[in-house]
């Protein structure tokens, strides 16, 4: 149990639509990342935010975009969706003290299914 | 993670040791790290290593790290079917940089 919680745990969407995901930070951190991870490959990163701000940026069209809230939870949010989106999102958080070393704390992920 | 690379299946008897190896390409990277994933699961972190350290030991598991050759592996002593998983090593710059994952399989 790693105190980081995503929902929703599965979700089905149409090509085109839009959708938001949810991750509650664990308790104290203050940074929150984001990783896409297809069927049978590793995590790739989407963006982090710290502080509320947007901190860094992995290979994803601006269709994929994030909020962090000042309770440090965060949403991401993907429009226009595609078949390829298909994937589980996951979520980590860390505390992050500025030297961009720390230990990241996934949750359980959401399942997108893009039909 | 076209940064790290490991072999992508693993098939071990439960008892036996299993070693899972890793290569990275970012030097600079002060950590390297080893997750685990089960079925449906996110990503669970079984441990950690240094960049200044050659070897860590925790319990059943040994992270070996040779610098030189970017080499990095995990050991699992005593293999248990529990640790049927897929295991991931990632390295670290702000962003965490992970390979394709290796399945391992435990047979009795």
């Amino acid at each position: 149990e790693t105190g980081v919680t995503q929902s929703p745990t599965h979700l089905i969407k149409t090509r085109g639509q839009q959708v938001t995901l949810r991750c509650s930070s664990q308790s104290g951190h203050n940074t929150v990342s984001w990783y896409q991870q297809a069927l049978g490959q590793g995590p790739q990163f989407i963006f982090q935010y710290y502080r509320e701000e947007e901190n860094g940026r992995g290979n994803f069209p601006p269709r994929f975009s994030g909020l962090q809230f000042p309770n440090y939870s965060s949403e991401l949010n993907v429009n226009a969706l595609e078949l390829d989106d298909s994937a589980l999102y996951l979520c980590a958080s860390s505390l992050d003290s500025g030297t961009g070393d720390t230990e990241a704390f996934f949750g359980q992920g959401t399942r997108l299914t893009v039909v | 993670g076209e940064d790290v690379e490991q072999s992508l299946f693993l098939s071990v008897r439960e008892g036996d040791s299993s070693v899972i190896n890793c290569t990275y390409t970012d030097s600079s990277s002060t950590y390297l790290y080893w997750y685990k994933q089960e079925p449906g699961a996110g990503l669970q972190l079984l441990t950690y290593i240094f960049s200044n350290m050659d070897m860590k030991q925790d319990q059943r598991l040994t992270v070996l790290l040779n610098k030189k050759d970017k080499h990095l592996s995990l050991r699992i002593a005593d293999t248990q079917t529990g640790d049927s998983a897929i295991y991931f090593c990632a390295e670290n710059d702000y962003k965490l940089s992970f390979g394709a994952g290796t399945t391992v399989t435990v047979r009795a």
